[in-house]
């Protein structure tokens, strides 16, 4: 089945302990973005890859780190969570063919930072 | 500043009667508009697409216009079901190759039986 997964669902963790949110497409997608969706604010981008190697900042990139050296994974790495990262992430791919540029979502990581 | 929003934050309808979502958007420079739907629970999940050279794109059961004067977007469900109750987002592409969406806050969408 073509899918994202990403690990963990649910996270609880203490300010300052560096944590790693996987995820990993099926789909050989060249594209790979992370979000976080938060109340109120809709759906805000942290980090996209282009593909292997290729990666670049969102809007809201600080305080998260991604890499991407390989084409089926794109980890998120919050190398000193804080409180204000307490929110809901997906990831996402797309093939990103000239026609359409449809993403395919994960089913999301809930984070709490406490 | 450039943004993506919606009209409504809520929207509730009977079952069998055709839902309208708007979006506005400011950036017109936009080439690419998508709608996403949300179950709770649940990550996005592609509904429809346009790019800006279009006015209208139709899919099954559902129809996206696209007003380049006005900067307005919308998505039109017909013979709206229970299963379509979700929140619904729009985004459009500021960057190249579909790489920078800007997603609206969305529309919670209720359908009474």
């Amino acid at each position: 089945e073509a899918q994202v997964t990403q690990n963990p669902r649910y996270l609880i963790t203490v300010t300052g302990k560096k944590l790693t949110v996987t995820c990993s497409q099926n789909m050989n997608h060249e594209y790979m973005s992370w979000y976080r969706q938060d109340p109120g604010l809709g759906l805000r981008q942290i980090y996209y890859s282009m593909n292997v190697e290729v990666t670049d900042k969102g809007d809201v990139p600080e305080g998260y780190k991604v890499s991407r050296k390989e084409k089926r994974n794109f980890p998120l790495i919050l190398e000193s969570p804080s409180p204000n990262q307490t929110s809901l992430y997906f990831c996402a791919s797309s093939l990103n063919n000239k026609g359409s540029y449809e993403q395919y979502f994960g089913p999301g990581t809930r984070l709490t930072v406490t | 500043g450039e943004s993506v929003g919606l009209h409504l934050p809520t929207l509730s309808v009977q079952e069998g009667d055709n839902s309208i979502i708007n979006c506005a958007y400011s950036n017109s420079a936009s080439d690419y508009f998508i709608w996403y739907k949300q179950e709770s629970g649940k990550g996005p999940q592609f509904i429809i697409d346009i790019r800006s050279n279009m006015d209208k794109r139709q899919g099954q059961r559902v129809t996206v216009l696209l007003n380049k004067t006005v900067k307005h977007l919308s998505l039109q469900i017909a013979a709206t079901q229970p299963g379509d109750s979700a929140v619904y987002f729009c985004a459009e592409n500021r960057g190249t190759s579909g790489s920078r969406l800007t997603f609206g806050e969305g529309t919670q969408l209720t359908v009474n039986p």
